[in-house]
């Protein structure tokens, strides 16, 4: 597609429900990024990828987050046992390069409600 | 650790009144510099980027930013606003050696007055 496409736009859970995010970069971008915003905030950095391997994930805030990026194309963002403070915007973005000398290109985000 | 700071988080002006949004940064090293806006129900778009050269930069849609390395800053510009430049600005650091995890602030929410 022409730009950075995230599924689903909105997904209320359950507290203790595991959840899975979508995201389709920009055709040819090798490089991907989740963001996780919370209301007020910028934001937050959770893992990049470049190609197929995740080269930061210092940002996933706990070992209940985790993220796949299989092709090196498509890629989702796990949340197990999801916690009303998981509630957020989450935001993917791709690059062309990884080394931040290009512009990232964001998707819509995808508002996580956790009930 | 880098970290960016934005002075205002929220910002009124009327239709013609000129803009300032401060940003500064914190990180010793060679950096890239954004600043990215956010319409309402809109995704995040960038504004204008500085990696080197001329610290003066332009943007699209009139704005400008300011890299003054000795204060750290990179702040936001525009001489006359409107109300379509209603929206949320977020000034955004990258680290250029082996860096690509881009620091975003917390961003200014501008409100435009008709």
């Amino acid at each position: 597609g022409a730009g950075v496409s995230q599924t689903p736009s909105n997904k209320v859970t359950e507290k203790g429900k595991y959840v899975e995010l979508r995201c389709d970069p920009i055709s040819g971008h090798t490089a991907l990024y989740w963001y996780r915003q919370s209301l007020g905030q910028g934001p937050e950095f959770l893992i990049y990828f470049q190609g197929t391997g995740a080269a930061d994930d210092s940002g996933l805030p706990n070992d209940r987050f985790f993220a796949v990026r299989p092709e090196g194309s498509v890629s989702t963002l796990k949340i197990q046992r999801t916690e009303r403070g998981d509630s957020a915007v989450y935001l993917c973005a791709s690059s062309s390069e990884g080394l931040g000398n290009t512009e990232a290109f964001f998707g819509q985000g995808t508002r996580l409600t956790v009930v | 650790a880098q970290s960016v700071s934005q002075h205002n988080h929220h910002v009124i002006l009327s239709e013609a009144a000129s803009l300032e949004l401060g940003c500064n940064y914190s990180y010793g090293g060679t950096v890239n510099l954004f600043w990215y806006v956010q319409y309402p129900g809109q995704h995040l778009q960038l504004l204008l980027k500085y990696f080197s050269g001329d610290p003066l930069v332009k943007g699209i849609k009139g704005f400008e930013a300011e890299f003054i390395k000795s204060k750290f800053s990179f702040n936001l510009r525009k001489p006359s606003v409107q109300w379509s430049d209603t929206a949320e600005y977020f000034c955004a650091v990258n680290a250029r050696t082996g860096g690509f995890k881009t620091i975003f602030g917390a961003g200014t929410r501008l409100f435009v007055k008709a």
